[in-house]
């Protein structure tokens, strides 16, 4: 079955660049996204990528997808306090269908 | 209204009951969503409500779960007889549908819901 692996803990300092990895199994993956919920809320989306797409960047973040190896990263430069969230990779088959999560990755910035 | 909206935020039930929780999705939006977030599980799929066809209810773990979603907009996911491995927050997300292209889910904050 589909499987989205993430390591669960990430720890950097204030501006210093993050970078989440993300593992995926599903060849059929069309889309991958990047997701981040902030205490107490909902999740909002970050960015997304079509896997013909091998990098995207939008400010502050950059998604790189080696999809070769299934691999999905988030890199975010200067890491701010309000970074601190958990970020979640997902994938699916279309733009409208269910998604797969990966378990989360709590990303802790300290001044 | 400006975004998903869920209800109760939090439900504390004891274990045997059954509860109910409410959605309600961005107006226009036909697709809706829900997810469970458990501890050390992350979150998984539960249904999925696509306009007037009928639901894609894989992810549902149990016959104890069952959703409805009334006039294509409101939906109601109802467990039945809780358990404790039932505690979880409960996640709603809605978006407009289409074929062939990206269209973003909106998620609602979430149930905390609860089973003592």
């Amino acid at each position: 079955g589909e499987d989205v692996e993430q390591s669960l803990f990430l720890s950097v300092r204030e501006g210093d660049s993050s970078v989440i990895n993300c593992t995926y199994t599903d060849s059929s993956s069309t889309y991958l996204y990047w997701y981040k919920q902030e205490p107490g809320a909902g999740l909002q989306l970050l960015t997304y990528i079509f896997s013909n797409m091998d990098m995207k960047q939008d400010q502050r973040l950059t998604v790189l997808l080696n999809k070769k190896d299934k691999h999905l990263s988030l890199r975010i430069a200067d890491t701010q306090t309000g970074d601190s969230a958990i970020y979640f990779c997902a994938e699916s088959e279309s733009g409208y269908s269910t998604l797969t999560f990966g378990k989360g990755t709590m990303l802790l910035v300290s001044p | 209204g400006a975004g998903v909206s869920q209800s109760p935020s939090n439900k504390v039930t004891e274990k045997g009951k059954d509860v109910e929780l409410r959605c309600d999705p961005i107006s226009g939006h036909t697709a809706l969503y829900w997810y469970r977030q458990s501890l050390g599980q992350g979150l998984e799929f539960l249904i999925y409500f696509q306009g007037n066809s009928a639901p894609d209810k894989s992810g549902l773990p149990s016959d104890r779960f069952s959703a409805e979603r009334t006039g294509g907009s409101v939906s109601t996911l109802t467990i039945q007889r809780t358990q404790q491995e039932d505690s979880a927050v409960y996640l709603c997300a809605s978006s407009l549908s289409s074929t062939g292209f990206l269209y973003e889910q909106y998620f609602g904050p979430g149930t905390r819901l609860t089973v003592t």
